[in-house]
């Protein structure tokens, strides 16, 4: 079975701070993807990356940066949490090729204060 | 972008009965792909079941089934035999060949399944 594993499954921050989520996943899985979910919004992609060094904007990548140094690991780093940056992260990954189907992580969280 | 739409914001449906979750798409495309995945109050995020565009053939797993129709872009959800298990977030989500590997999701449909 694939598993995608997120370093926290709450975390509460201080406006200002530098807040670093880390997504890992076990099946060499090409692709990997940040969501953020919020309830009457559904998902929305944050950003996403086909390969090792590379990464891709998705719908709403303002605030965020991400890092993928290796390829199971896919970080999402906001560098100066704000409120409106309060919500649930999910991140996931996909085998690539003719597969398309995303696994997710239990998701992270994130309260803002 | 594609739109994916779920009109229904919230459902409930009785234990061992069958509810039906609607979703419908925008797009130009002809080869893409549809999923429904399932989100249990603070579980993990599941695939569902997965249609494939070129076929004709309604996917079926167990209890879920979908009904797709293509000319109309709909791609509905039944549930049959509803367990209490089967409470939680359903989203809609849209996959074309053009676009990588990124899904499109709908905002959600929360099902509640009562005794």
């Amino acid at each position: 079975d694939v598993k995608v594993t997120q370093s926290s499954r709450y975390l509460v921050k201080r406006t200002g701070e530098k807040v670093f989520l880390e997504c890992v996943q076990d099946m060499d899985h090409e692709n990997m993807f940040w969501y953020r979910q919020d309830p009457g919004l559904g998902l929305r992609l944050i950003y996403f990356s086909y390969d090792v060094k590379m990464k891709e904007k998705g719908d709403i990548p303002e605030g965020y940066s991400v890092s993928r140094e290796k390829k199971e690991r896919f970080s999402l780093i906001l560098e100066s949490a704000s409120t409106n940056q309060t919500s649930m992260y999910l991140c996931a990954s996909t085998l690539g090729g003719t597969s398309y189907e995303q696994y997710f992580g239990p998701g992270t969280r994130l309260t803002v204060t | 972008a594609q739109t994916v739409t779920q009109s229904q914001p919230e459902m409930s449906v009785q234990e061992a009965e069958t509810v039906t979750l609607s979703c419908t798409y925008d797009t130009s495309e002809n080869n893409y792909y549809l999923f429904w995945y399932k989100q249990p109050p603070s579980r993990q995020m599941i695939l569902v079941i997965r249609q494939e565009a070129y076929k004709q053939q309604n996917a079926t797993e167990n209890r879920f089934s979908v009904n797709f129709q293509k000319a109309a872009k709909s791609f509905s959800l039944k549930i049959s035999d509803s367990q209490l298990g089967d409470t939680a977030m359903y989203f809609c989500a849209y996959h074309s060949s053009n676009s990588g590997y990124a899904l499109n999701f709908g905002k959600g449909t929360s099902l509640l399944v009562t005794p």
